[in-house]
């Protein structure tokens, strides 16, 4: 059981939106950074959002991230097929003095 | 260019030990934190230990401490993952990513079977 929860699967249509829940704790989400990583099946992982929000070079604007209290969201708007992957939040607890991350989220583009 | 490669995954025996190493070149090495992340046939990402830039603290996920060892040489710009008393379960894909309040810069990944 992970200590930061996510949805196992989301789904919607090319050019639809679909947001990605993280849920943990005041330990964790709540007083620390939150990223996503984006894993192309077959690939390595990929930093996606760092520090909540900010996206890195290279990373296109329709991919966005928020947080609120002990929760986060990761938002892909205009999807295409090609973001068909498995996507995992990340932060660190402070609690157990380690990095934790969500199970992952598996989007499929219908 | 920011790389990072590991290198010393195999197959070993329940029991048994193992040295990974990861090379990390385009940035200033000693200045930031290392970090290993693991990931089991099909499952997801679990991270298994950080070795912190400066001070060289070191903190380990409860499923590998007492087990394995994290450590770095900033002279070969390389961090190592010492596996002892492998299991089943450590079975993996091991990553190497620098890291700062998240990972960049992933490896390619080694992979370590632990199997009799």
């Amino acid at each position: 059981q992970s200590v930061l929860t996510q949805p196992p699967s989301v789904s919607a249509a090319p050019g639809q939106k679909v947001t990605i829940s993280c849920s943990g704790s005041s330990s964790n989400i709540g007083n620390n950074y939150v990223s996503w990583y984006q894993q192309l099946p077959g690939t390595v992982p990929k930093l996606l959002i760092y520090d909540n929000n900010k996206r890195p070079s290279g990373i296109p604007d329709r991919f966005s991230g928020s947080k609120s209290g002990t929760s986060a969201t990761l938002g892909i708007t205009g999807l295409q097929t090609g973001d068909e992957a498995d996507y995992y939040c990340g932060t660190w607890d402070s609690s157990l003095s380690g990095w934790v991350f969500g199970g992952g989220t598996k989007l499929t583009v219908l | 260019e920011v790389q990072v490669l590991e290198s010393g995954g195999g197959l070993v025996q329940p029991g048994g030990s193992l040295r990974l190493s990861c090379v990390a070149s385009g940035f200033t090495f000693s200045a930031y934190a290392m970090t290993w992340v693991r990931q089991a046939p099909g499952k997801g990402l679990e991270w298994v230990s950080v070795i912190r830039d400066g001070n060289d603290n070191t903190y380990y996920a409860d499923s590998v401490r007492g087990r394995f060892t994290i450590s770095r040489d900033n002279s070969k710009n390389t961090v190592y993952l010492e596996m002892n008393s492998l299991r089943a379960e450590d079975t993996a894909v091991y990553y190497c990513a620098k890291n700062i309040y998240y990972f960049e810069n992933w490896g390619q990944g080694t992979l370590v079977t632990v199997s009799s």
